[in-house]
């Protein structure tokens, strides 16, 4: 299996665009994570789906913030409109939830820098 | 004061010795986790544990659940074990909270 996909690797945008981050879990896992992670912060849950269902999203900033998974296959995580301060790496993770060792698996992360 | 806390925040080894990085915590959790972050930015998943202890390879994880502690044990250390260590403990449902890491440096 290829692990986690996040898409883009990098992005690079401006103040008030749009931004939309995708990833792709592990197949047959049915948990679906979205992190942020910052110098300042460190490492933050933002949302998380069981079977394609947002369960907490807590996590999630504010309202320019949303998440989505259409299908087990694909989630997104879009801002609009992007901040300054919405610059960190933001990472995917899926897991399977049966079994006893449901450990999470983690994406490369896409690093977003808005100016 | 934070819900999980890693000491030391800094560490730095010579190549072969023994590490220990130690995670307390103050909630109730379901079970804790030790992760990996290379300074490429990955984060791989060394261990999950609820209790007792974990091997793999020259990583040893124990934790107490009397006194919500964990450690992370590195034997024989090397400079590929340069990394941040975070500890993560999973509470209500699936959601983790983090610790804010431990900078590893080995030198050769």
């Amino acid at each position: 299996d290829a692990g986690v996909i996040q898409s883009p690797r990098h992005e690079v945008t401006e103040m008030g665009q749009e931004v939309t981050l995708r990833c792709k879990p592990i197949s047959g896992h049915n948990s679906l994570f979205w992190y942020r992670q910052t110098m300042m912060r460190g490492l933050e849950l933002l949302i998380y789906f069981n079977n394609n269902v947002p369960i907490d999203d807590s996590g999630m900033p504010e309202d320019r913030f949303s998440a989505k998974m259409p299908n087990a296959s694909f989630s997104t995580l879009k801002i609009q409109p992007s901040e300054p301060r919405d610059s960190a790496v933001y990472f995917c993770a899926s897991r399977q939830t049966s079994g006893r060792d449901n450990e999470q698996f983690f994406g490369p992360g896409t690093r977003l820098t808005v100016l | 004061k934070n819900e999980v806390e890693q000491s030391p925040q800094n560490l730095t080894a010579q190549e072969g010795e023994f590490i220990t990085i130690n995670c307390s915590y103050s909630v109730g959790i379901s079970a804790l986790h030790w992760l990996q972050q290379h300074p490429g930015g990955g984060i791989v998943s060394l261990f999950m544990l609820s209790s007792g202890k974990k091997k793999h390879g020259r990583l040893i994880a124990t934790i107490n659940i009397q006194e919500k502690h964990s450690s992370l044990h590195i034997t024989a250390s090397h400079p590929r074990d340069s990394a941040v260590y975070i500890c993560a403990v999973g509470t209500s449902g699936s959601r983790l909270t983090f610790g804010e890491g431990t900078q590893l440096t080995v030198n050769p």
